[in-house]
């Protein structure tokens, strides 16, 4: 088993769609999780943290489940603006310096 | 402006020698990493290092070295011994610790091309 695992995709959506992506990870102890946007070509560039508690900015709005080991991302109205790979993030070990990520979902949002 | 460079942009590579792929962080960050990412794929840990003058192999070490001999840099070398090594190359760079405000800064990568 992966220790991040993503649905590849690719998620192929109209305009004002809502989409969601999930993301399980395998290491309890895992500390901290992010989710990166990476465009095609370009570097991974954080898109927002996940709280414990579930996290909102503006169209977006993330979940974590700590007991299901499960992560979590709604984007909301989506704009074409938003086709890319998005990646799923998870830290652990001391100092958090472990880094996984996952293989990323794509997204293809269409006019 | 603060941030993390790479250089070259892109590089070309006869088969059997070595290269050189710099990165450079003014974020006065402890944590440098190196990953690989093959089209289509997700990134690959190569090396990655917590603190100067130390550095642990990551999952895909075989065929690269790296160094960290100052805090803001950390190169790595890619040796003819790696047999595949036509990939896009991201370095990154983190503080220590596990807070949610600690997320990993990528430079802009370096695409190797073999010929």
């Amino acid at each position: 088993r992966k220790e991040v695992e993503q649905d590849p995709g690719p998620f192929n959506v109209p305009e004002g769609a809502t989409v969601a992506f999930n993301c399980t990870y395998s290491n309890s102890a895992s500390q901290s999780f992010f989710w990166y946007r990476q465009d095609c070509r370009k570097e991974p560039k954080l898109l927002m943290s996940v709280y414990s508690s579930g996290n909102e900015d503006g169209r977006f709005t993330a979940q974590l489940n700590r007991a299901s080991q499960y992560i979590s991302l709604l984007i909301r109205d989506s704009k074409l603006s938003d086709s890319a790979t998005y990646l799923c993030v998870v830290t652990f070990g001391t100092g958090g310096f472990k880094t996984i990520f996952g293989a990323g979902t794509r997204l293809f949002v269409k006019a | 402006d603060g941030g993390i460079t790479q250089s070259p942009k892109y590089l070309f590579r006869k088969e059997g020698q070595n290269v050189t792929l710099s990165c450079e962080q003014n974020l006065n960050h402890d944590a440098m990493y190196w990953y690989r990412q093959d089209p289509g794929q997700g990134l690959r840990l190569i090396y990655y290092s917590q603190i100067v003058n130390d550095f642990q192999k990551g999952d895909i070490a075989e065929g690269y070295s790296v160094s960290r001999e100052k805090k803001e840099s950390f190169p790595l070398t890619v040796t003819s011994a790696q047999k595949n090594p036509t990939a896009f190359y991201l370095c990154a760079s983190k503080v220590a610790g596990a807070g949610l405000d600690n997320e990993q800064f990528f430079g802009p990568g370096t695409r190797l091309t073999v010929l």
